[in-house]
């Protein structure tokens, strides 16, 4: 059974600093992961994905993936008001160029305090 | 990415009524297309793969005669709930998978209450 976890929070961040976000999942042959942000009420929205072992960089946002262990998390510098939302890790199992649906975690509760 | 619509975004009805939530895919043409449900405070739950031009493909412990699904365009995908219920109230998503290493791109959503 594909597991995705994270720890639900709240994590509380002051304006500026840089909020790190986890998120482990159980099944080895998970190729595709993402993160995304849904604020209350809204559907999610897709900030960044990662494939392959390492860090992956788009402005604010660095993504880090380790299959070894598992493991992907989410660091956003300079954190602002603006990104307090939930951060929602999802995995999908199958290779690129297919298409299967995500299993998603609950989502970490992020604040950034002003 | 690609843009994704949901109509309606929000609907109110009785319990024992039907309601047809629309999801199109306003500029990719899209030849799978998800449905999610987001109940309060937990996380978003696959509920079907929709397939343009053949049977959807359903999660364990979906009803398949409840949650009609049906995907006869490249843009367009429908997801009907058959005698809703109150414990049907939920938020309803779809997502299209985009053209890049499948991303997926999410709707705006469906809020449904039943009554």
């Amino acid at each position: 059974q594909k597991e995705v976890e994270q720890n639900s929070g709240p994590l509380s961040v002051p304006e500026g600093a840089i909020a790190s976000l986890n998120c482990t999942y159980s099944d080895r042959g998970s190729q595709s992961f993402f993160w995304y942000r849904q604020y209350s009420g809204k559907s999610p929205e897709l900030i960044m994905s990662i494939y392959s072992n390492g860090d992956k960089e788009d402005g604010r946002f660095t993504a880090q993936l380790n299959k070894a262990s598992q493991y992907v998390s989410l660091l956003i510098r300079d954190s602002q008001p603006s990104d307090s939302a939930t951060y929602l890790c999802a995995v999908n199992i199958s290779p690129g160029g297919g298409a299967d649906g995500l299993t998603f975690g609950k989502g970490t509760h992020l604040i950034i305090q002003p | 990415g690609a843009v994704v619509s949901q109509h309606p975004s929000r609907v109110i009805c009785k319990s024992g009524t039907s309601v047809k939530i629309e999801c199109r895919s306003l500029d990719f043409q899209a030849t799978t297309m998800f449905w999610y449900r987001q109940f309060p405070k937990q996380s978003l739950m696959l509920m079907a793969t929709s397939n343009e031009g053949s049977k959807a493909t359903y999660e364990q412990g979906v009803e398949k005669d409840k949650f009609l699904i049906n995907h006869a365009s490249l843009t367009l995908s429908t997801l009907t709930v058959t005698s809703a219920h109150p414990e049907d109230s939920s938020f309803y998503i779809c997502s299209v998978t985009g053209p890049i290493n499948n991303e997926q791109f999410f709707g705006p959503g469906t809020r449904l209450t039943v009554l």
